[in-house]
């Protein structure tokens, strides 16, 4: 079973309205997810690194007032697309890091949600 | 800024046919590198993942290989099937100054794969 959900898989907003995606890790602690973009018949680029009580890291170009990520708990992270217009109409997806659970706790394993389906009217 | 290709866009094929798949890197300086699968509409599935450190990875009528020195990487389906359509997505793991990954990954375009019974 899936060990990052993510809710709503498919959304329809009005244009100037927020819409917010959650990102959740089921069985594990995350202290770091990624948010990632695909527009369509393109491919995923990465939006930004959501850390666990401090601010997300946004890559270059992408607006943080636009795209608020928040990672308030070690299972949770959100992304509002505040006042959404339709060329933000897109497929958003998150993915979890799982830290390493044996000596020497190395490594991780990254587990990737189930993708979010955005449409502003 | 590592860039990652992925050649070609598109390849329709009849059923039982063997393909490869090509996915180029710019920065041979990679985690790990990982080949997943995504049908229209839906989210992604991992098909395999190659740490740096190997040389490939196989997984039922799938193997993949990586070539970090050339940037290179494919994936070879045997016996393709109808249920075998759907893009397929190579993604390098971008390596931290520890010398590890924080997880962050950089997709290539995708190969749109079209199976005909």
């Amino acid at each position: 079973g899936a060990v990052v959900s993510q809710h709503p898989s498919w959304v329809i907003c009005k244009s100037g309205t927020s819409v917010k995606i959650e990102c959740r890790s089921l069985d594990f602690q995350a202290t770091t997810m990624f948010w990632y973009r695909q527009f369509p018949k393109q491919s995923l680029m990465l939006m930004a690194t959501s850390n666990e009580g401090s601010k997300a890291t946004y890559e270059q170009g992408v607006e943080k007032d636009k795209f608020l990520i928040n990672h308030a708990s070690l299972t949770l992270s959100t992304l509002t697309v505040t006042s959404a217009h339709p060329e933000d109409s897109s497929f958003y997806i998150c993915s979890a890091r799982r830290p390493g659970q044996r000596p020497p706790y190395s490594g991780n394993t990254i587990y990737f949600g189930e993708g979010s389906w955005l449409t502003v009217v | 800024k590592q860039e990652v290709t992925q050649i070609p866009a598109a390849l329709s094929v009849p059923e039982g046919e063997n393909l490869v798949l090509n996915c180029s890197f710019t920065d041979s300086a990679i985690y790990n590198l990982q080949w997943f699968r995504q049908d229209p509409g839906k989210g992604l599935t991992s098909l395999l993942l190659i740490q740096s450190s190997q040389r490939e990875q196989t997984s039922g009528r799938l193997n993949a290989s990586l070539d970090k020195s050339s940037g290179r990487s494919t994936l070879y389906i045997a016996a393709s099937q109808p249920g075998d359509s759907a893009t397929y997505l190579c993604a390098v793991f971008l390596i931290n100054a520890g010398g590890t990954s924080y997880g962050k990954l950089t997709f290539g375009q995708g190969t749109i794969l079209t199976v005909h019974p």
